[in-house]
């Protein structure tokens, strides 16, 4: 089973600075997919950023970027200009992109709370 | 486009009871998945569903059953409430079974005493 790892439980930032937020997964597969997932205070979950693992160029949405290392399997979240709105805990999540039969359930890590400070 | 719904947003149940939880996805999503996230376990997978048929299933007691209709809605039912079974239920849905991104409706609290 593939494992998601998220060694910060906390970070804080402050407006307008940029803060990195580390995952590490663990998977035998070749294919699949990485995504970052924002849950604010109302608990909905927002997509933020997806990479494909056979993509070698790195995502980027805006302020929002990843650092994909798939021999290290390492997929870090770049946010650049932090803003309020940018408070939440953010997750980190694996899907196999393989057999169908298996199906395509996302893997998620325990999460990182990001602190904006004004 | 609207987006994911579920209903109910918040409910309170007593242990021994059952609760059906809905979720309606995405106009065009044919696909749809449960997930329940508690502070202790964090986000677990409990179904995948798609065209009426469950493709795969988490690691969750029989409790812990689903269904989809025709028209992609779905439901998910737990029987014989727990106390630990108090947590966020969030549905997905995707476009279709292998569709990459999957968005998350505002998921309905349960809460068992």
């Amino acid at each position: 089973a593939q494992t998601v790892t998220q060694s910060q439980p906390e970070m804080s930032v402050q407006e307008a600075e940029t803060v990195t937020l580390s995952c590490t997964y663990d998977t035998s597969e070749s294919d699949y997919y990485l995504f970052w997932y924002k849950q604010p205070p109302s608990r909905q979950m927002i997509l933020v950023i997806r990479q494909e693992a056979y993509k070698q160029q790195n995502a980027t949405e805006n302020r929002f970027s990843v650092n994909f290392q798939k021999a290290a399997k390492s997929f870090s979240l770049k946010i650049s200009d932090s803003q309020l709105g940018d408070a939440a805990m953010y997750f980190c999540a694996y899907r196999s992109a393989g057999s169908s039969n298996s199906g395509y359930a996302l893997n998620f890590g325990k999460g990182t709370s990001l602190l904006v400070t004004p | 486009k609207a987006g994911v719904t579920q209903t109910p947003r918040y409910l309170i149940k007593t242990r021994g009871q059952q609760v059906t939880l809905s979720c309606s996805p995405i106009s065009g999503h044919r696909s749809v998945s449960w997930y329940q996230q508690t502070p202790g376990q964090g986000l677990q997978f409990l179904f995948e569903y798609f065209s009426e048929t469950q493709r795969n299933k988490g690691n969750f007691p029989g409790r812990f059953s689903g269904r989809q209709f025709s028209n992609s809605r779905s439901e998910m039912n737990v029987s014989t409430l727990e106390l630990g079974d108090s947590a966020l239920y969030l549905c997905a849905s995707s476009l279709d079974v292998g569709y990459a991104e999957q968005f998350f409706g505002p998921g309905t609290r349960l809460t068992v005493l």
